[in-house]
Order: C-alpha cells, then structure tokens, then sequence
C-alpha cells in the first residue's frame, strides 16, 4: 500500500534560519512526488515535482527537495525563512497506475518567527 | 494565463437547499478533480473527470452530491439537500498529460450550512 507521512504537524523557525519540513513516503513503485504550499484562504500551490529526473529538484521561492530512494524521503528545505514563507505544506505522492488520484500528507504548518 | 476559477468563493446557505459550486479549468486541461477540505478529514477527493468523463467517483459522500462536466471548460458539484456537515471548502483542481503530473488548484469555494 502507497502512503506518505509528514513527520512534523508543526514546524516553527525564526526569520533568516534554515527551513526543513520532513516527509517519508511508502511505494511498491516509483511515484512521482510533489510539495504544494497553502496559504490562509487560497488553494493548494506546486512548490516543485519530482518525476525520476535529478535527485535534487529546486522549485519556487527559494524552496527546494532531495529525493532519497534508500531512506523513503523527500524533505524539503529552504536556506533562509521568509515571513512570507509562513503557510500550510504539503508532500504529495501519485498512486500506482493510470490514476489521477494522489496521496496527500497530513501537512505541516510553518510558524515563522520575526 | 487564468488558472482554474471557482465560483462562488464563499456560500452560506440553509440546510436543505441546494448547492451549486462552479469550476472553470486552465484552458488545454484533461483532468478535472473537486476535493473537500475540512480541519477533521483533511482533503479528499471527491471525483475526477478525464476528457469531460467522470472516471472515479468513489469519494463522493452520498447521493445528495453530484458532479457534472458537460465541456471541457466547465463543472459543477451540487449538494442536494444540504446539510450542516456539508460545510468544508470545496476545491476544483485541474492538470493536462496524465495521472502523474501536477494539479492546478482553485481557490475554493467556503461553504458553510446553516
């Protein structure tokens, strides 16, 4: 069975400090896997995808994920927190077969602290 | 370029009336997918449709909720009569190629049943 986990529901950082919000998925296949940022009142916005292509996948706003086959993981980090960076994110996986359907973590809120 | 368009973007209403959310996809989209959101369940989806036929429609709750796409440009969920559980904010998302690429998101629409 395909699953993703965000291991943290609640990250908070200071303004400037580094951003790490960890996600572990579980796939019999290789899934193409994706973060998606929400802020308050709007819908789901593509951070960055990941699709079998480099490991290292850089997306918007500075954000970027490492994929790592052997632990599971797609954590992603950002070098510097932004006020604006305060939001809901979450990882993403596709399911096996010619499905539109995706798995969607729980989510982690990101405080940022000034 | 437009993204995907829902409307309304808020909708209070009475139980027992009926509902009718609206969702216009990104121009040149195949698929179309309505999700619901709320702090307890997280975000589900609802159905999908692929070239304006619904593919999987076994997230819809009941049979009080019904989805149309009569063309490529358009859809519609309706809840028929509501109900206060019914409140959640509904999402219309939409992407072009196939299962695995990303979704494009509206905005939602916040419904709320009296």
């Amino acid at each position: 069975a395909q699953s993703v986990t965000q291991l943290d529901s609640h990250v908070s950082v200071s303004e400037g400090t580094p951003v790490l919000l960890r996600c572990n998925y579980s796939s019999s296949y290789s899934p193409s896997l994706f973060w998606y940022v929400q802020h308050p009142n709007k819908g789901l916005q593509l951070l960055l995808k990941y699709t079998s292509a480099a490991t290292l996948v850089k997306g918007i706003n500075g954000f970027e994920a490492e994929f790592k086959k052997s632990e599971t993981s797609f954590h992603l980090t950002k070098p510097s927190a932004h006020m604006s960076d305060a939001a809901e994110y979450f990882c993403v996986v596709t399911r096996s077969g010619n499905t539109g359907k995706l798995i969607f973590g729980q989510g982690t809120t990101l405080q940022v602290k000034p | 370029d437009a993204g995907v368009i829902q409307s309304p973007r808020h909708e209070v209403t009475e139980m027992g009336q009926e509902v009718t959310l609206r969702c216009k996809p990104i121009s040149g989209h195949d698929y179309l997918f309505w999700y619901r959101q709320t702090m307890m369940r997280g975000l589900e989806l609802l159905i999908y449709f692929n070239n304006n036929v619904p593919i999987d429609d076994s997230g819809m709750p009941e049979d009080r909720f019904s989805a149309k796409m009569p063309n490529a440009s358009f859809s519609t969920l309706k809840i028929q009569p509501s109900e206060p559980r019914d409140s959640a904010v509904y999402f219309c998302a939409s992407s072009f190629g196939g299962a695995h690429q990303p979704q494009h998101f509206g905005d939602g629409t916040r419904l709320s049943i009296l």
